[in-house]
């Protein structure tokens, strides 16, 4: 089965600066997709960013960019120029089809602060 | 706002119930995906339908179903309810592969 990881449960840093977010996964497919989604103290589920396994090139979304290493399977989260308002619960998720089906597999989650 | 609306919001009912949990997807978004998050579990998958057909299943307990109607809404059933059972529950939906965007979710109290 497919696993995705989060090695960082909780990660901290100064407004205005750069934090990145780790994320591994575990696959034996070549084409997947890959996602970053944020999660606020309201609960609600934000999707940040996504990222298909076949395309090489990092997928960028205004100050969030992500650094995929298909060999390495790992899919890590770059927020510049952080902002009070990014304070939340990051999930990183893994998704492959099968005939049609999807499910997305999630981490555990890191919790980002934010210090003004 | 997702454009995924959830009902109802909160909901708080006793062990050995059953209660119905609403989602009505995006416009024009034929899949639909359910998922709970709990403390000890995580996010976790239920189930995926599109247009009214189940496409995928993952940790559902027989104790729940769902069915996606004809004008794409769909519903989760939760019967014979147990305390650990208490979760929040998401709808998601979409149009393409590479992307969910979920509803707000509705937060299960079993007492």
């Amino acid at each position: 089965a497919q696993t995705v990881t989060q090695s960082q449960p909780e990660m901290s840093v100064q407004e205005a600066e750069t934090v990145t977010l780790s994320c591994t996964y575990d696959t034996s497919e070549s084409d997947y997709y890959l996602f970053w989604y944020k999660q606020p103290p309201s609960r609600q589920m934000i999707l940040v960013i996504r990222q298909e396994a076949y395309k090489q090139q990092n997928a960028t979304e205004n100050r969030f960019s992500v650094n995929f290493q298909k060999a390495a399977k790992s899919f890590s989260l770059k927020i510049s120029d952080s902002q009070l308002g990014d304070a939340a619960m990051y999930f990183c998720a893994y998704s492959e089809i099968i005939q049609g089906a999807q499910k997305l597999v999630f981490g555990q989650g890191t919790r980002l602060t934010i210090n003004p | 706002d997702s454009g995924v609306t959830q009902t109802p919001k909160h909901l708080i009912t006793a062990t050995g119930q059953r209660v119905t949990l609403r989602c009505s997807p995006r416009s024009g978004d034929l899949s639909v995906y359910w998922y709970q998050q709990s403390l000890d579990q995580g996010l976790q998958f239920l189930i995926q339908y599109y247009n009214g057909e189940e496409r995928a299943k993952g940790n559902i307990l027989e104790r729940f179903s769902a069915q996606q109607f004809p004008d794409l809404h769909s519903e989760l059933n939760l019967s014979s309810l147990e305390l650990g059972d208490s979760a929040l529950y998401f709808c998601a939906s979409s149009r393409s592969y590479n992307e969910q965007f979920f509803g707000p979710g509705t937060r299960l109290t079993v007492l």
